[in-house]
């Protein structure tokens, strides 16, 4: 399995609280994205990064923020949690060379917003 | 904008074979991808095919793509219980597969 770990695994937290995720990945890859999964539904992608301090958004980004600071480590911020932010949230990888169609997941964080 | 759209069931038996369809609607797509999640885990990349290919196979796994329709099907052959998942059918434009669409997935449920 592709070195890729998410924290926390689980979370409840109230509406109107700031909370962050964290994804953590030991491949040295290039790109990170972060994705939300809601039941019945593929994945959305929020945000994603293509190097440190190299972000950009993407389908579902509002009430949504991201930081790299490093290589291995991409944090998802809900500046103010909302109920519609409860979710399954999936941290994934890719290489960001010629294999590029290779993503790898991360196991998930399920939050939910009371 | 783009579109993605599976089935959300399919139900075989043991041993039989396993067909899922999947329609997309970009017609820009450059790579598609099959994807299979199991309960409580992530999704993990099972094949993919390029846009110039009709066909590939790998083991037990036949990806099928008529472009011409925008149609795409993942074949399993000789279905197995460990098979029983959420399929996700998913396309993009160009080599970054963080960019993709994903349709909203097939749940295979194998029968002993």
């Amino acid at each position: 399995d592709a070195g890729i770990t998410q924290s926390p695994r689980h979370k409840v937290t109230e509406t109107g609280t700031p909370v962050t995720l964290r994804c953590h990945q030991t491949e040295n890859h290039r790109y990170m994205y972060w994705y939300r999964q809601d039941p019945g539904h593929g994945l959305r992608l929020i945000h994603y990064s293509y190097g440190v301090k190299d972000t950009d958004k993407g389908e579902v980004s509002d009430g949504y923020s991201v930081s790299r600071s490093k290589t291995e480590d991409f944090l998802l911020t809900l500046e103010s949690a909302t109920s519609s932010q409860t979710s399954v949230y999936f941290c994934a990888i890719s290489p960001g060379d010629l294999s590029s169609y290779e993503q790898y997941f991360g196991p998930g964080t399920r939050l939910t917003v009371t | 904008g783009e579109d993605v759209e599976q089935s959300l069931f399919l139900s075989v038996r043991e041993g039989d074979s396993s067909v899922i369809n999947c329609t997309y609607t970009d017609s820009s797509s450059t790579y598609l991808y099959w994807y299979k999640q199991e309960p409580g885990a992530g999704l993990q990349l099972l094949t993919y095919i390029f846009s110039n290919m009709d066909m590939k196979q790998d083991q037990r796994l036949t990806v099928l793509l008529n472009k011409k329709d925008k149609h795409l099907s993942l074949r399993i052959a000789d279905t197995q219980t460990g098979d029983s998942a959420i399929y996700f059918c998913a396309e993009s434009r160009g080599t970054n597969a963080g960019k993709s669409t994903f349709g909203d997935g097939t749940t295979l449920t194998v029968k002993p």
